[in-house]
């Protein structure tokens, strides 16, 4: 089946540390997104990436940051230097004019 | 800026119809209107969308104003599991950047 893995599920993590959030693909697409929700809010853009080797800020990408070395894979690293790290934090991939597919959240918890 | 602008909150009652209203009036000719919804803890997943024409599939219909500034997604019958975050987005599609609004909350009643 193909789709969007995000892992793990749930992530907790000391403040100070940096920490990777895996979003991989297998649908062929071209771009990925990675999204941050806040509770009762909407999704914000941290980073996207429309091909392999290149990607672009999103509204909030201070304290992000992304790689996009295959085309599957685009993963998420959050820095110490992100003020306020807890979120649920979303990846989506799309191509062309088709419909965006997202996984199911990463939700990370820093103490 | 979501650029489109939706009510926080609606409510329904199970196996009636449902009509989600959302206003996009500065919308340009070459955007599409979107439709996502989000269940509680899990990523959003594509209901529909359109351009000019109203639109069907399995899951909802989508019934675009004449002059594109607004649109209403369509449940035919609300289940339970239709519960959801709906949100309504212009743009383009697949490789743009689309920017997600707080959408609407849809509680259905039993």
């Amino acid at each position: 089946d193909g789709g969007i893995t995000q892992s793990p599920k749930y992530l907790f993590r000391k403040e100070g540390q940096n920490v990777t959030l895996s979003c991989e693909q297998n649908l062929n697409h071209d771009a990925m997104y990675w999204y941050r929700q806040d509770p009762g809010q909407g999704l914000r853009l941290i980073y996207y990436s429309q091909i392999v080797n290149d990607f672009q800020k999103g509204d909030i990408a201070e304290g992000y940051s992304v790689s996009r070395e295959k085309k599957e894979s685009f993963p998420l690293t959050v820095t110490s230097a992100q003020k306020n790290p807890t979120a649920f934090y979303l990846c989506a991939s799309g191509h062309n004019y088709s419909p965006l597919h997202f996984g199911n959240g990463t939700r990370l918890t820093v103490t | 800026d979501a650029k489109t602008t939706q009510p926080n909150s609606m409510e329904s009652n199970e196996e009636e119809p449902v009509h989600l209203p959302c206003n996009h009036s500065t919308i340009s000719g070459t955007d599409y209107i979107h439709w996502y919804r989000q269940l509680p803890s899990q990523g959003p997943e594509y209901v529909i969308h359109g351009l000019t024409s109203n639109v069907n599939n399995r899951m909802a219909s989508l019934a675009i104003a004449e002059d594109r500034k607004s649109s209403t997604l369509i449940l035919h019958r609300a289940t339970l599991r239709d519960a959801a975050v709906y949100y309504c987005i212009r743009g383009q599609g697949g490789s743009e950047k689309l920017v997600f609004g707080k959408g609407t909350k849809l509680t259905v009643n039993p």
